[in-house]
């Protein structure tokens, strides 16, 4: 079975500093993992995904997540924020691959803050 | 990927009324799925709508509560019947597959329930 933990609920940051959001997940066997991006009273947007290719995945607006498999862990990072990065993320898990992905695990959601 | 317009993106309703949410893709899709949000929660999925068959409902979600229409592979609508303040959530749909899914998910805007 699938799961996701997403290891802190909130995390603040002041702005031009580095951001590293954490993520471990739990699957049967590889899966495929994205991180996605909700900021207020908006749709969720697709920041990056892992489906098996390279292990360091560049997703949009300098985020990046390294997919490690002995560590079961796929954590988000970006090495300067901005005001704009305020919003909520959410590390997913799949049960699938390739064209046929099936249902997502959502993880329960890091909340960030960035501090003028 | 596919775009998905889903309606309406919020309303407030009375409890013991019904109320009827539509995601329109712009393409055929393989998979739609359907999500509630509770306020300050992570995605919980609700079930799995299948095109031409019954809907495939996760553990504590009934049909009865949560009835799903999938007529075609552009096309589904989640009823909340029976409303509940409990029932106040954001509910998205979400699609996977299909020639312009590049092999990802998208996600409906959300409609932000309200229940008086």
């Amino acid at each position: 079975a699938q799961s996701v933990t997403q290891l802190d609920s909130h995390v603040s940051v002041s702005e031009g500093t580095p951001v590293l959001l954490r993520c471990n997940y739990s699957s049967s066997y590889s899966p495929s993992l994205f991180w996605y991006v909700q900021h207020p009273n908006k749709g969720l947007q697709l920041l990056l995904k892992y489906t098996s290719a390279a292990t360091l995945v560049k997703g949009i607006n300098g985020f990046e997540a390294e997919f490690k498999k002995s560590e079961t862990s796929f954590h988000l990072t970006k090495p300067s924020a901005h005001m704009s990065d305020a919003a909520e993320y959410f590390c997913v898990v799949s049960e699938g691959r390739g064209s046929t992905l099936g249902r997502l695990y959502f993880g329960r959601g890091t909340q960030l803050t960035v501090w003028p | 990927s596919a775009v998905i317009s889903q309606k309406p993106s919020r309303d407030i309703c009375q409890r013991g009324t019904s109320l009827t949410i539509q995601c329109q893709v712009d393409s055929q899709v393989t998979m739609m799925f359907w999500y509630r949000q509770q306020p300050g929660q992570s995605l919980t999925l609700i079930a799995t709508a299948n095109q031409g068959s019954e809907a495939t409902y996760e553990s504590g979600f009934v049909i009865d509560k949560f009835p799903i229409s999938r007529p075609n592979l552009t096309f589904s609508t989640l009823t909340v019947s029976n409303l509940s303040p409990e029932d106040s959530s954001i509910y998205l749909c979400s699609a996977q597959g299909g020639l312009n899914s590049n092999y990802g998910y998208t996600f409906g805007s959300g409609t932000r329930l309200t229940v008086v």
